[in-house]
């Protein structure tokens, strides 16, 4: 079962444009992580934000969480060809907080 | 730093034949995962090692699927006899122990799995 719907399902931008991901959870969480994959490849780590953080940066990558609704997002800023890649949220839940739970992800296409 | 190492990449078997894949996590990682990727979806824990120690396998269907880490190092996961079904991508990740719910997962490049 997946806990995280990734909103939405694809995204088609033009280089430089900034690209924005929606994860929403359904339970409880010790916090929620961000990967990447590129095609054929496994998952790249991209972010790691707490349940008691709102706001978290890492170079061109914005995260923010509001726990009251359970979602989250990324954005990506100056996106570049490189970029794209299906990006995944996936959340640590509180009862079993070593188990990461992924959502279906986001296929993210940046235009040249 | 050498990253998480899995063979083959790419496995292509007739339905009823066992298949295994091998996995050879970070020097120093002693949690070793096994997920199961499906076309279009995230991946889904299957199993879960500290060191020897499978600590979390609730998600691996037994009937069929095994899976052992004897020197708490590289680990096989087998699948006798596959199924159509089985078809995916096998990925294998690992991570420090002792950093609890923080801790960052690595991922292999995967097995994908062709059953016909």
């Amino acid at each position: 079962s997946q806990q995280g719907e990734e909103d939405p399902q694809a995204l088609s931008i033009q280089e430089g444009e900034n690209a924005t991901m929606n994860c929403s959870y359904k339970t409880s969480i010790n916090n929620l992580q961000w990967y990447r994959q590129n095609s054929g490849r496994g998952l790249v780590h991209l972010i790691l934000i707490r349940s008691n953080e709102r706001e978290k940066h890492s170079g061109r990558l914005r995260v923010t969480l509001d726990t009251s609704k359970k979602s989250s997002s990324l954005l990506i800023t100056a996106s570049r060809a490189a970029d794209t890649a299906s990006y995944f949220c996936a959340t640590a839940r509180m009862d079993s907080s070593y188990k990461l739970i992924f959502g279906s992800g986001t296929r993210l296409l940046v235009r040249p | 730093e050498a990253g998480v190492v899995q063979s083959p990449r790419y496995k292509i078997i007739e339905k009823k034949q066992p298949v295994a894949f091998w996995c050879n996590p970070i020097s120093g990682h002693n949690t070793l995962y096994w997920y199961l990727q499906n076309l279009g979806q995230g991946p889904e824990l299957l199993i879960r090692y500290e060191n020897e120690e499978a600590v979390d396998d609730s998600q691996l269907p037994k009937d069929r699927f095994s899976a052992e880490r004897l020197k708490g190092v590289d680990s096989t996961l087998k699948i006798q006899p596959a199924e159509l079904g089985d078809s995916a991508v096998y990925l294998c990740a690992s991570s420090k122990a002792g950093q609890g719910p923080q801790e960052t997962q690595y991922f292999g490049p995967g097995t994908r799995l062709l059953v016909l």
